[in-house]
């Protein structure tokens, strides 16, 4: 149980095209959705929190407006790179969580974008 | 502020060998500690977590203790296999306005050999 799907799991574009990342609870329901960015031999950083019908809160020094995030469903959350770049180039990590705190986050298995 | 400091990887072991990952943190208020593991082309999986000092989490032959004395929570294992070869990670979490944000360390690669 408890299975988080992330699609595409690499995409290579050009710069200054936008692109989609999905991230779906396939077996619960995630009234919680977070995104996360991973350089190499780095952490994964949180970007942004999401809950069900409302607004992504995104952490210091997100880019609101460069990653838009939609969480429209209690089992959908994406995550939009708009007019991307080279420096966005990273792999994107999304985890969902069923309400409770304290509850487990269960993660995706990433998105390694590449921007050319 | 937040942050989780982990040993630099790789670390390679001969089967059966006894692991030690170690794992500090910094934090301000009082984190629950976890590791997630992360087999190759995988996403993460939670691996053991504890709540409160002196609390051990473990599972699969892993285990961890939480220590506020020292703010470590380094990973053990008796004895590795082959199959615990992946990248593991120490992470924390504070309560922030009801949700449960991660703060991760880096990560570290284990290579267990036959």
């Amino acid at each position: 149980g408890a299975v988080v799907s992330q699609h595409p799991s690499r995409v290579i574009c050009k710069s200054g095209t936008s692109v989609k990342i999905e991230c779906r609870s396939l077996d619960f329901q995630a009234t919680t959705m977070f995104w996360y960015r991973q350089f190499p031999k780095q952490s994964l950083m949180l970007m942004a929190t999401s809950n069900e019908g409302s607004k992504a809160t995104y952490e210091q020094g997100v880019e609101k407006d460069k990653f838009l995030i939609n969480h429209a469903s209690l089992t959908l959350s994406t995550l939009t790179v708009t007019s991307a770049h080279p420096e966005d180039s990273s792999f994107y990590i999304c985890s969902a969580r069923v309400g409770q705190v304290n509850q487990p986050q269960h993660f995706g298995d990433g998105t390694r974008l590449s921007i050319l | 502020g937040n942050s989780v400091t982990q040993m630099e990887g790789p670390v390679t072991l001969s089967e059966e060998a006894f692991l030690t990952i170690n794992c500090t943190y910094t934090a301000t208020g009082y984190p629950s500690l976890f590791w997630y593991v992360q087999y190759p082309g995988e996403g993460l999986q939670l691996l053991l977590k504890a709540t409160k000092a002196d609390d051990k989490g473990s599972n699969k032959g892993f285990e961890a203790t939480y220590r506020k004395e020292t703010t470590s929570f380094h990973l053990e294992k008796g004895s590795v296999q082959v199959s615990d070869s992946a990248v593991y990670f120490c992470a924390l979490s504070l309560m922030n306005t009801g949700f449960q944000k991660l703060v991760f360390g880096t990560g570290t690669r284990l290579l267990v050999s036959p």
